[in-house]
């Protein structure tokens, strides 16, 4: 059965640290890995992985895919409060039902 | 501005009653999708929609039905068959549903039941 699997699933933290994510995966026929942001509404997409090893970077986030171990990590440093979201991973695959599957999310809380 | 539309906002629902929820999209995407999420749960998909007049079941499709007239047009209606409906439904689109492409999604509607 294809699965995405997040944790931790909530994690709570001061300003200025910094945050590791963690997504695993096993599905058939991987295509891309894609981390979004949901504050209080719909969620907003950050990354989009489909390469190993190949670091992407958006300010303060960063997020690398590991094909052969089959997980990825989202990296935050210097955490801000309006960091503070749900953290979602999903899978696009191949397969012809929906295209992409979503882990439960992580939950990240950033103390003042 | 292009983007993805949904409403209403907050739905309310009585027992036994049929409701439909709305979504649009200016993006001229062919992919048209809809989740739900319930607390600490990920996105679960209910229906998805590669291309008019035509859609197909996700995950959890029963107690729900969908059409796709138009292609900037997917609504929901969540029937009475459906036992559980509280949830915050989620309304995304892509270009194509079968090549790698980000799905850009709605702002949401929260469903109550009464």
């Amino acid at each position: 059965e294809d699965k995405v699997v997040q944790s931790p699933l909530s994690l709570v933290v001061h300003e200025g640290d910094t945050v590791t994510l963690n997504c695993s995966y096993e599905v058939t026929n991987f295509r891309s890995l894609l981390w979004y942001k949901q504050e209080k509404k719909a969620p907003t997409f950050l990354f989009m992985l489909t390469s190993s090893g190949i670091e992407k970077k958006s300010g303060r986030l960063s997020s690398i895919l590991d094909k052969k171990e089959l997980f990825s990590i989202l990296n935050i440093t210097a955490t801000q409060t309006g960091d503070s979201a749900i953290y979602l991973c999903a899978v696009q695959y191949g397969g012809s039902q929906g295209n992409l599957i979503f882990g439960k999310g992580t939950k990240l809380s950033v103390k003042p | 501005d292009g983007g993805i539309t949904q409403s209403p906002k907050y739905l309310f629902r009585k027992e036994g009653q049929n409701v439909t929820l709305s979504c649009e999209q200016n993006l001229n995407h062919d992919a048209m999708y809809w989740y739900r999420q319930d607390p600490g749960q990920g996105l679960r998909l209910i229906y998805y929609s590669q291309i008019v007049n035509d859609f197909q079941k996700g995950d959890i499709a029963e107690g729900y039905s969908v059409s796709r007239e138009k292609k900037e047009s997917f609504p929901l209606t969540v029937t009475s068959a459906q036992k559980n409906p509280t949830a915050f439904y989620l309304c995304a689109s892509s270009i194509h549903a079968v090549l790698q492409e980000t799905q850009y999604f709605g702002p949401g509607t929260r469903l109550l039941v009464l």
